[in-house]
């Protein structure tokens, strides 16, 4: 299985901020990955597919690079509602797997 | 816009089967390019694949569960289900049904998520 190791894995930021956080593939996976974003007690919603391709309807201020083994979601002027817990996927092979999740809180 | 919805029971008891069913609506479980999938989350940990079928009724499962899964599809119900063999306390979970697009750039991610449903092994 490939192991996706995300950092950190929680960052307290304010609104305006921006938060970068990184997602590590324990092989290369090219730009198979994917992040999402949980609220307390809701499924997680995709929010960037093929490493940096951002899904339909979500704000141009999140965006994702990276390829190979090493990625990131960057988050430019935080808002309000984009204080959640995210998770990276690997999308190359199953089983698929997932990070551990970043917490991004209210500093 | 497809959803996803989760039934079965909340509560299974030690060495029991846990069962769902998901219902799919807004489109057809048929559609060719996707998987319809199970994915749980134990509490602050990240989501965990658990299998998928295809609607032509083909497999595949995650390996660290495999010997106990079954995932299966009634396509002309638009459901498909999850049995989890001989449960034990590791095995509750927050459990989704999903579908994960097999389809160009979007290979092999989840682009549609149930509510999700706490399923609790205890007796």
């Amino acid at each position: 299985d490939i192991q996706m190791t995300q950092s950190p894995s929680s960052v307290s930021a304010s609104v305006g901020d921006r938060v970068t956080i990184t997602c590590r593939a324990s092989q290369g996976i090219a730009s198979w990955l994917a992040w999402y974003q949980q609220k307390p007690g809701k499924a997680p919603k995709l929010l960037i597919f093929a490493a940096s391709n951002l899904q339909s309807g979500v704000p141009s201020r999140f965006s994702g690079s990276g390829s190979g083994t090493d990625f990131t979601l960057t988050i430019n002027s935080l808002q309000p509602e984009d204080f959640a817990t995210y998770y990276c996927q690997q999308a190359d092979s199953f089983p698929l797997t997932f990070g551990g999740g970043t917490k991004v809180d209210i500093k | 816009q497809v959803q996803l919805q989760e039934s079965g029971p909340g509560l299974v008891k030690p060495s029991q089967t846990l069962s769902l069913t998901c219902t799919v609506s807004g489109g057809l479980i048929t559609s060719a390019g996707y998987y319809w999938s199970w994915i749980r989350q134990h509490p602050g940990k990240g989501p965990e694949w658990i299998g998928h079928i295809y609607y032509s009724g083909s497999t595949d499962y995650n390996p660290s569960l495999k010997s106990r899964v079954t995932v299966s599809v009634d396509t002309a119900k638009n459901k498909f289900s999850l049995k989890l063999n001989s449960v034990t306390a590791a095995d509750t979970a927050v459990y989704y049904c999903v579908r994960v697009s097999g389809l160009y750039k979007w290979n092999n991610v989840v682009d549609q998520w149930g509510q999700g449903t706490l399923v609790t092994v205890s007796s």
